[in-house]
């Protein structure tokens, strides 16, 4: 089992650019999350993706989007970068099913994303 | 509101007990969490306890929750070298709700 991968580890972009980060989940799991963590500090919540939809949003602008797909991948959009979008993008995967009761989440390696 | 808090450093002696605090604001938490994140890597979780527990072990781990205080802890027994890392804090509301971290206690372990 893969675990949750991430792509790509790095990245170097330039303020005003897009990027595009990626994630495929645990095998056997549903449910999509994004955190944004900035040096030194601990993950901060971006959105969650569930049956395609987002279900959850933390306190980010609408340059944050985000994007699930039928096998349970995700993206992480990121419009107009600034230079403080630099940071580590982690993405994590849990099992929440019809029931409604996650399982474990499990996070990946990261993206590090560095604006220029 | 939403907040966590950690101390922001510890160092200990190889073979020491660490204990590693936390404070949260949200009483409604329910779940509340300890990550590890050594350099370059993700988060691994090490252990989580219901609101509903004052305390939890697991091998080297024992995790004990002051509800009333809203203080959690944990207690790494026999500390290693290759358990230094960040630890984390986090609490959430419910088992697939979003976590809120803490910033992270830095453990340095000297040999």
């Amino acid at each position: 089992d893969a675990g949750v991968t991430q792509s790509p580890t790095h990245l170097i972009k330039t303020r005003g650019q897009q990027v595009t980060l990626r994630c495929s989940p645990k095998s056997g799991h549903d449910t999509v999350s994004w955190y944004q963590q900035a040096l030194g500090q601990g993950p901060q919540f971006i959105f969650q993706y569930y049956e395609e939809e987002e279900r959850q949003r933390g306190n980010f602008p609408d340059r944050f989007s985000g994007h699930q797909f039928p096998n349970y991948s995700s993206e992480l959009n990121v419009n107009a970068l600034l230079l403080g979008d630099s940071a580590l993008y982690l993405c994590a995967s849990s099992l929440v099913g019809p029931v409604r009761v996650s399982t474990e989440a499990f996070f990946g390696q990261g993206t590090r994303l560095t604006v220029v | 509101g939403e907040d966590v808090e950690q101390s922001l450093f510890l160092s200990v002696r190889e073979g020491d007990s660490s204990v590693i605090n936390c404070t949260y604001t949200d009483s409604s938490s329910t779940y509340l969490y300890w990550y590890k994140q050594e350099p370059g890597a993700g988060l691994q979780l090490l252990t989580y306890i219901f609101s509903n527990m004052d305390m939890k072990q697991d091998q080297r781990l024992t995790v004990l929750l002051n509800k009333k205080d809203k203080h959690l802890s944990l207690r790494i027994a026999d500390t290693q070298t290759g358990d230094s890392a960040i630890y984390f804090c986090a609490e959430s509301m419910d088992s697939s709700y979003k976590l809120i971290f803490g910033s992270g206690t830095r453990l340095l372990v000297r040999p």
